[in-house]
């Protein structure tokens, strides 16, 4: 089956301490992407990967890394989380940008 | 910066009625047009994309795109409970380096009274 997959789905964690959500998927796309989305702010973006070895800032990238080193994974990476930080988040993936994109079921994040 | 502008309802509609969601955007550049249904802390799901002025049907949603307006709407007929969610409309924005981004509008939330 076609999917992205995330893990955790929930997560509860303390402020500083280092952790990283999963994201792979089983399609070949070349495009990844994540988002986190928070009440009356919508879906906003964070990172993307254009391709393997190739990551760019989304609109609110502070305090996240990614890294692409494989085709299917894109991970997301919070080295100090912080309470700002409790959403939603998602990953994507597109064959290529700017064409659909599949979501994986989401990651809820709280930061104490 | 691309925007993308949808009402954020909620919009009530009786179960058999049609909903009718609306969008607009910013970037006269754009191309293909994205609308996607997410319930309620549920991932979203694509249900619709258009990319030539005019309408597109799929059963009982039709997209209908007019790019001189920068305007995209997405009419659900017969619309029944199971289509109460939040309605996000996309649109790819070029971010340069032969890229484009979707850039998502903060959705409309549509509710199906039985």
């Amino acid at each position: 089956e076609a999917q992205v997959t995330q893990n955790p789905r929930y997560l509860i964690t303390v402020t500083g301490k280092k952790l990283t959500v999963t994201c792979s998927q089983n399609m070949n796309h070349e495009y990844m992407s994540w988002y986190r989305q928070d009440p009356g702010l919508g879906l906003r973006q964070i990172y993307y990967s254009m391709n393997v070895e190739v990551t760019d800032k989304g609109d609110v990238p502070e305090g996240y890394k990614v890294s692409r080193k494989e085709k299917r994974n894109f991970p997301l990476i919070l080295e100090s989380p912080s309470p700002n930080q409790t959403s939603l988040y998602f990953c994507a993936s597109s064959f290529t940008s700017g064409t659909t994109q599949y979501f994986g079921p989401g990651t809820r994040l709280t930061v104490l | 910066q691309k925007e993308v502008e949808q009402n954020s309802g909620p919009l009530s509609v009786p179960e058999g009625a049609i909903a009718s969601l609306n969008c607009t955007y910013s970037d006269r550049g754009s191309q293909s047009f994205f609308w996607y249904r997410q319930y309620s802390g549920k991932s979203p799901e694509l249900i619709m994309f258009i990319y030539s002025n005019g309408d597109k049907e799929d059963g009982r949603f039709t997209a209908q795109l007019n790019k001189a307006s920068q305007y995209v709407s997405l009419l659900i007929r017969d619309s029944q409970p199971s289509d109460s969610a939040t309605y996000l409309c996309a649109v790819p924005a070029y971010s340069g380096a032969g890229s484009y981004q979707l850039t998502f509008g903060k959705g409309t939330k549509l509710s199906v009274i039985p």
